[in-house]
Parts: C-alpha cells; sequence; structure tokens
C-alpha cells in the first residue's frame, strides 16, 4: 500500500464541537481527495487539492472545510460537527487526476 | 468526473459461479476506473480501461469497455470467498482537476 496514513482512525465527538481529521503521505503525489463514505452512497467527494494552498469542492461540502500547507498533509475540519456528519472518512491521493488513487485506511467518526 | 450508475447493488452468488456488475453512463466516459473494498477496509485500485472497446484480464477478472465508452463491465468467473466486497466503477477523467464521483458499488457476498 501507498504511504497513506490518516489520524486519528476512530473519534467519537459531540454535536457542536470542531474536529480535525489528518491525512499525511509520503509519496509525494499532487493531488489529495477527502471522501465520506455512508451505507446506500458509496464514496463522495468532499474536499479535494492540486497543490499546496489549492484546493476545490466537491460535491458534498458543506460544513466541512480543508487545508493544505505542506505536500504530505491534508487537513479536513468540521466547522461544528452534527449528527449527519457520522461517517467514514477516507483520504485519497494521485499523481494525476486520471491516474490511479491510493486510499488511506479511514477514520471513522461518530457524533453524538 | 461524472457519476456512473452500477447494477446491481448487491449480488449473492454461490461460490464458484459467476458474477457480473456493470456501469452505465448516459454521456462519454474519459475512462473508467474499477476499485474493490474488502469488509472492512478501504478501496483498492483494480484497473483502468481507457480505449473503446478495450478488455484487459487479472486472473479470474475480466473488464470491460464499451464500444462507445458509455459502459464498462467487470466479469468475476468461479468466484471465491475471498471475492467478498464492494466493486464500485469510476470516470476518473473529464476535468483538469479530476472530481471524482465513484457509483454506488456493487456489494457481493459469496456463500460457500
Amino acid at each position: 500500500d501507498a504511504g497513506i496514513t490518516q489520524s486519528p482512525r476512530h473519534k467519537v465527538t459531540e454535536t457542536g464541537t470542531p474536529v480535525t481529521l489528518r491525512c499525511h503521505q509520503t509519496e509525494n503525489h499532487r493531488y489529495m481527495y477527502w471522501y465520506r463514505q455512508d451505507p446506500g452512497h458509496g464514496l463522495r467527494l468532499i474536499h479535494y487539492s492540486y497543490g499546496v494552498k489549492d484546493t476545490d469542492k466537491g460535491e458534498v461540502s458543506d460544513g466541512y472545510s480543508v487545508s493544505r500547507s505542506k505536500t504530505e498533509d491534508f487537513l479536513l475540519t468540521l466547522e461544528s460537527a452534527t449528527s449527519s456528519q457520522t461517517s467514514v472518512y477516507f483520504c485519497a491521493i494521485s499523481t494525476s487526476p486520471n491516474y490511479e488513487q491510493y486510499f488511506g485506511p479511514g477514520t471513522r467518526l461518530t457524533v453524538t | 468526473g461524472q457519476q456512473v450508475m452500477q447494477i446491481p447493488q448487491y449480488q449473492h452468488v454461490q461460490e464458484g459461479e459467476d458474477f457480473t456488475t456493470y456501469c452505465n453512463s448516459s454521456t462519454t466516459l474519459s475512462n473508467i476506473q474499477w476499485y474493490k473494498q474488502r469488509p472492512g477496509g478501504h478501496p483498492v485500485f483494480l484497473i483502468q480501461l481507457v480505449k473503446s472497446g478495450e478488455v484487459k484480464k487479472q486472473k479470474r477478472l475480466t473488464f470491460q469497455f464499451g464500444e462507445a465508452k458509455k459502459n464498462s463491465s467487470l466479469h468475476i468467473t468461479a468466484t471465491q470467498t475471498t471475492d467478498v466486497g464492494t466493486y464500485f466503477c469510476d470516470d476518473a477523467g473529464g476535468t483538469s482537476y479530476g472530481k471524482l464521483t465513484f457509483g454506488q458499488g456493487t456489494i457481493l457476498t459469496v456463500h460457500p
């Protein structure tokens, strides 16, 4: 597997609190992505990055923000967590949008 | 990228039976990527198809891209319990920055 780690791997938090998830890569890939996975919805893109400080929204970006200050790190922040954001979050990387993506192990987030 | 529709959503087979999942799009696809996700795991890249009518094989797996590049299929011959998981397809092209959106996936269960 590609060198991608996600932290934390599991988190339980309360409604209204901010949460930050971290994705770290050692592959020096330009593109990084955040997805959420929910039963019946497959993988949905939240935000993606095409370079340091270059990010854009995906299809389900409301309530989420991202930052990428270094090539290797892509942070996903839930500004005020809601129960609807309970999900499994995957980070992915690729060298090009036309090439394969490599996924991290995922973070299971529960918002109570 | 654009979302493709996958059918069926679920498939239960007896070990040794064949299995096929389909991806369909109303518009022409740039290229198709296939991924497999084991239960509790993360998606793993299987293959990419680019050319019209392209057929690729990986052991018992056969991947096909339609002549009109509007559909693709994944066929598994003589399923094994190790084939259990969710199979996703995605149109990986379409934009410069890879707004990748996966289909809902096909969940395969193999009964021994």
